[in-house]
């Protein structure tokens, strides 16, 4: 019954390398968002999408990019990681026109450590 | 500017006993919801809120909204230990899509 799919729960990465974070959502969404959570910081927007190929900077998006090639995935990419990136990160989706009760659907989350 | 803010940041409360986290936003909302988020876990919905006198409950937790103060609560009745998560609220405003402004959570954790 998994809905939006994460595809690590942990990674470990050397400062500078690129780092690719997958999100993939099987419940036909539009709109699919990144966010960080730090404690006492909450939850920050790096990147959203509208729908495939279109992408939104959001509150915080200096050091990441994104991809959406196809409707279900959302890809966020470390271009060349930093300690400062090390962090939980949240991918969600949600329906254009918000069918559903629920606003966002989360995956599981990405606990990713640079080193 | 659009803000959330929520309060208190922590909470540590013993069972049985009643408490209420609050969430302030800085204009006029379409939606707002509230999450519980597990330590290590993701979000989970637990309820959304449409419009100006809505009260929504499940168990032990109630919340309810007030537009014209821009004030959601989350009331809890008689905690129990199950009960112990982040809690946050989140906003949607007019005229900026889907995007979700997401309050700092409420870390709660409730006392034997």
């Amino acid at each position: 019954d998994v809905k939006v799919t994460q595809s690590s729960r942990y990674l470990v990465k050397r400062t500078g390398e690129k780092v690719f974070l997958e999100c993939v959502q099987d419940m036909d969404h539009e709109n699919m968002f990144w966010y960080r959570q730090d404690p006492g910081l909450g939850l920050r927007l790096i990147y959203f999408s509208y729908d495939v190929k279109m992408k939104e900077k959001g509150d915080i998006p200096e050091g990441y990019s994104v991809s959406r090639e196809k409707k279900e995935r959302f890809s966020l990419i470390l271009e060349s990681a930093s300690t400062n990136q090390t962090s939980m990160y949240l991918c969600a989706s949600i329906s254009r026109d918000r069918v559903g009760p629920g606003g966002y659907t989360f995956g599981s989350g990405t606990r990713l450590t640079v080193v | 500017e659009l803000k959330v803010e929520q309060n208190p940041l922590f909470l540590s409360m013993q069972e049985g006993k009643n408490y209420t986290i609050y969430c302030n936003y800085s204009t006029t909302s379409d939606r707002l919801y509230w999450y519980r988020q597990d330590p290590g876990k993701s979000l989970e919905s637990l309820f959304v809120l449409l419009s100006n006198g809505a009260v929504k409950q499940e168990g032990r937790l109630m919340a309810s909204l007030d537009t014209k103060a821009r004030l959601s609560t989350l009331h809890i009745t008689a905690a129990v230990h199950d009960l112990s998560a982040t809690y946050f609220c989140a906003v949607t405003f007019p005229n900026t899509g889907n995007q979700f402004y997401f309050g700092t959570g409420t870390s709660l954790t409730v006392i034997p």
